[in-house]
């Protein structure tokens, strides 16, 4: 148990929707990542949050976007879903100390199923 | 970050040593070698890292080449729970001081199998 904790555990849901997917962080940490781990493309970071702010992008479609809030949980949130947003969503946390010795810990995920 | 090549899969029988490989002939001198594996329906889990210097953990060992363009994960003796995607990423030191640093790049990785 790495301490990150994801929700819901699995979401099916149509196309065109909206869903939202939510992180709690290990206690203490301050950074929040995203990352999407689909077949064809292989795990791909999203977006970082830092006590708050938006501290780096990835390959974050438009279409989706996130925030931390004051108590660090952080959410996910993905928009007019296409099939090809099917995915596994990972969210991972670290304390933001030095980078390079900087561990990442990755929650269980939420797997996402667009119909 | 600088590029990692890792061979796609390997196999190895349960209680002897694995060695994994990775490549990274365009490694900076402020690149840090981290692995991550990926076990199977779960999210990546951390390993080591390194800079320079060999690194033991209670999970395994990290061989760093002299001129550090290859290094190698050692998992001293493995058990079927071992059989996972490892990850070899290069981290440089010089990112997001102060605030953490951006994400991980992910390549392929290397399917590890153990057999019984």
């Amino acid at each position: 148990d790495s301490g990150v904790t994801q929700t819901p555990k699995h979401l099916i849901t149509a196309t065109g929707q909206r869903v939202t997917l939510r992180c709690s962080p290990r206690s203490g940490d301050l950074s929040v990542y995203w990352y999407q781990q689909s077949l064809d493309q292989g795990l791909q970071f999203l977006i970082q949050y830092y006590n708050g702010e938006e501290r780096a992008k990835g390959n974050i479609l438009e279409r989706f976007s996130a925030q931390q809030f004051p108590d660090l949980h952080s959410e996910l949130n993905l928009s007019s879903l296409e099939l090809g947003d099917s995915a596994l969503y990972f969210c991972a946390s670290s304390v933001a100390g030095a980078p390079s010795r900087e561990t990442q810990y990755f929650g269980p995920g939420t797997r996402l199923l667009v119909l | 970050d600088a590029k990692t090549t890792q061979p796609n899969s390997m196999e190895s029988n349960e209680e002897e040593p694995v060695h994994l490989p990775c490549n990274h002939s365009t490694i900076s001198g402020t690149d840090y070698i981290h692995w991550y594996r990926q076990l199977p329906s779960q999210g990546p889990e951390y390993v080591i890292h390194g800079l320079t210097s060999n690194v033991n953990n209670r999970m395994a060992s990290l061989a760093i080449a002299e001129d550090r363009k290859s290094s190698t994960l050692i998992l001293h003796r493995a058990t079927l729970r071992d059989a996972a995607v490892y990850y070899c990423i290069l981290r440089d030191v010089r990112r997001g001081s102060g605030g953490g640093a951006d994400g991980l790049t992910f390549g392929k990785g290397t399917h590890l199998i153990i057999q019984p």
